[in-house]
């Protein structure tokens, strides 16, 4: 089945301890991106990446790191997790950039 | 500066009538224009997309017309079914040659379809 696959699904964490989530896609799709989802302002884009060992900045992408090493994989990586932080996250892929983009279940971040 | 605009934050309609759901922008750079629907507890999925050299793309039940003069783009869902109850996310991109993309994302727009 094809899909995109985030872990974990919830966490909570504090202040400071480091944390990945884990994207992953079974579909070769070149692109992929993460997204944050907050009250009342919607979907924000916070890294994509159109190729292996390509990334670019989304429009918020202060405070994460991401990589992709291999094209079915892109982790994102809070080096330092601070309370704004706590949101909604999305993975998604696509074949290309103007194709149709699949999401992930989406990972609850809670960081006290 | 909110350049995709979904000025409704939620919309009720009846079944079996149309919902029209609205979305304006302020970059004239944007020329790809997509919609999305969300479920709670889901990811978003696509629903439907316009490239910004039509003015209207249809799908089924759902149409898309896009209004370049005035910036505007609009998702008819005819007819609408208590199924479609969900946020719907207008998105733009812009895209400027080899990694110049920008994706923005409207704050959505929720849609109750009473039966």
């Amino acid at each position: 089945e094809a899909q995109v696959t985030q872990n974990p699904r919830y966490l909570i964490t504090v202040t400071g301890k480091k944390l990945t989530v884990t994207c992953s896609q079974n579909m070769n799709h070149e692109y992929m991106s993460w997204y944050r989802q907050d009250p009342g302002l919607g979907l924000r884009q916070i890294y994509y990446s159109m190729n292996v060992e390509v990334t670019d900045k989304g429009d918020v992408p202060e405070g994460y790191k991401v990589s992709r090493k291999e094209k079915r994989n892109f982790p994102l990586i809070l080096e330092s997790p601070s309370p704004n932080q706590t949101s909604l996250y999305f993975c998604a892929s696509s074949l290309w950039w103007r194709e149709t983009q699949y999401f992930g279940p989406g990972t609850r971040l809670l960081v006290l | 500066d909110q350049q995709v605009k979904q000025n409704s934050p939620s919309l009720s309609v009846q079944e079996g009538r149309i919902s029209i759901l609205n979305c304006d922008y302020t970059n004239s750079m944007f020329d790809y224009f997509l919609w999305y629907k969300k479920y709670p507890a889901e990811g978003p999925t696509f629903l439907i997309s316009i490239s910004s050299i039509k003015d209207k793309n249809e799908d089924g039940r759902f149409t898309v017309f896009l209004n370049k003069s005035a910036k505007h783009l609009s998702l008819h869902i005819v007819p609408s079914q208590p199924g479609d109850s969900a946020v719907y996310f207008c998105a733009a991109i812009e895209y400027s040659g080899g990694s110049n993309y920008k994706l923005t994302f409207g704050k959505g727009t929720l849609l109750t379809v009473n039966p």
